[in-house]
């Protein structure tokens, strides 16, 4: 079973409409949830963390986690050009050890 | 804004030869990290490092990796004895804290078997 899966894509949305993204992990002792943003041929840069259930607001993306449903999301308000990329989920399975997803490729049409 | 850099940034290499990627985590951190994704692949947890000693390894980490800090600002992750396999990009990344503390990620090195 895998530790994370997400849609690999591509998700393409019109620009200014709202990009929702999904994950589901298998571990249920995770407490550490991450999205990372990854651009072609770059490293992953944060975006957000969450650890409690319910939503994190942070600008234009809000991050969701339901722990009993194992599941958490990433959505992007008004949705600009620049957002386009891979967009990785990650949870931390240990103190250290954080396991990603494949990534699910976004592109914002102008 | 602090970085992690690594050098170098790209690197050929024959099979079964020795080489050694380098990294400066953020100077205020403890925890420092190597993570590889094979092209088209996603990001996978090598080993994580914490006072002089491994914190914790996957199951990708055997007997032909190593990692040291050899001096006060460098961390370094060796391959013994590549394999075409090896070949992937290696990001090293830092952390204050374990846990729940953000990981920042270097420039990564592009690493070609041949």
């Amino acid at each position: 079973q895998k530790e994370v899966e997400q849609n690999s894509g591509p998700l393409s949305v019109p620009e200014g409409a709202i990009a929702s993204l999904n994950c589901t992990y298998s571990d249920r002792v995770s407490q550490s949830f991450f999205w990372y943003r990854q651009y072609s041929g770059k490293s992953p840069e944060l975006i957000m963390s969450i650890y409690s259930n319910g939503d994190k607001e942070d600008g234009r993306f809000t991050a969701q986690l339901n722990k009993a449903s194992q599941y958490v999301s990433l959505l992007i308000r008004d949705s600009q050009p620049s957002d386009s990329a891979t967009y990785l989920c990650a949870v931390l399975l240990g103190g250290t050890d954080m396991r990603f997803g494949a990534g699910t490729r976004l592109t914002v049409k102008p | 804004e602090p970085e992690v850099t690594q050098t170098p940034s790209h690197q050929v290499t024959q099979m079964g030869q020795e080489v050694i990627l380098r990294c400066v985590p953020i100077s205020n951190h403890l925890y420092f990290y190597w993570y590889r994704q094979i092209l088209g692949q996603k990001v996978e947890f090598l080993v994580s490092f914490y006072n002089n000693e491994i914190s914790e390894k996957s199951e990708i980490f055997d007997d032909q990796f190593s990692v040291e800090r050899p001096d006060g600002s460098n961390f370094t992750l060796k391959i013994r004895s590549t394999k075409l396999e090896d070949s992937a990009m290696y990001f090293c990344a830092s952390s204050l804290d374990r846990g729940a503390e953000t990981q920042y990620f270097g420039p990564g090195t592009r690493l070609l078997v041949l």
